[in-house]
């Protein structure tokens, strides 16, 4: 089944503490992106991938990391978190680059930074 | 300001009843607009994608609209069904892909 996969969809941590959430899609896309989603604001683009080793910065980058060494998977890496990255974050990824092409979403990570 | 403003923010209908969902953009230049349907708890779908030239599409009970001179497109849900209620995001491509802040919609029995 064609599929974005995040993990973990939950996840509760304190400030400071490093992790990262996991993003596989099994669909060959070369293109991959990072969303936040909060009450009110939409979602808003993170960083994307055009393809394997290319990547750059969305509307809102700061305080993350992301790197594309495989063409399936797209990891997010938050290296300090804080209170204010508290938020949903979904992956995406679609056939080509991303203006205008389908994107499909995986089911999400809530994230909370205590 | 957001270049895509939907409306209204949240919607109550109860089942069987049609609604209309609004996107207006102030997106330049316009390459298209796609709506998506967002379950509680997944990730949104897209539904329809709608180019310049086109005026209406239809996917089942979910008929999209474009008004490219007004910059103007709605998403008009026929007799309604509980599995309708989600959020709903329009997003609107120009060199960028710009997102709606989305409507959500609840449909009651």
């Amino acid at each position: 089944e064609a599929q974005v996969t995040q993990n973990p969809r939950y996840l509760i941590t304190v400030t400071g503490k490093k992790l990262t959430v996991t993003c596989s899609q099994n669909m060959n896309h070369e293109y991959m992106s990072w969303y936040r989603q909060d009450p009110g604001l939409g979602l808003r683009q993170i960083y994307y991938s055009m393809n394997v080793e290319v990547t750059d910065k969305g509307d809102v980058p700061e305080g993350y990391k992301v790197s594309r060494k495989e063409k399936r998977n797209f990891p997010l890496i938050l290296e300090s978190p804080s209170p204010n990255q508290t938020s949903l974050y979904f992956c995406a990824s679609s056939f080509r680059q991303g203006i205008g092409e389908k994107l499909f979403f995986g089911s999400g990570t809530q994230l909370s930074v205590l | 300001k957001n270049q895509v403003e939907q409306s209204p923010q949240s919607l109550i209908i109860l089942e069987g009843k049609n609604c209309t969902l609004q996107c207006n953009y102030t997106v330049s230049p316009f390459s298209n607009l796609r709506w998506y349907k967002q379950d509680t708890g997944r990730g949104p779908v897209s539904l329809t994608i709608m180019t310049f030239s086109e005026n209406t599409k239809s996917n089942g009970r979910y008929t999209a609209t474009l008004d490219a001179d007004t910059k103007q497109s709605s998403l008009h849900i026929t007799a309604s069904q509980l599995s309708d209620s989600a959020s709903y995001i329009c997003v609107v491509s120009a060199d960028d892909m710009r997102f709606g802040a989305g409507t959500r919609l609840t449909v009651k029995p």
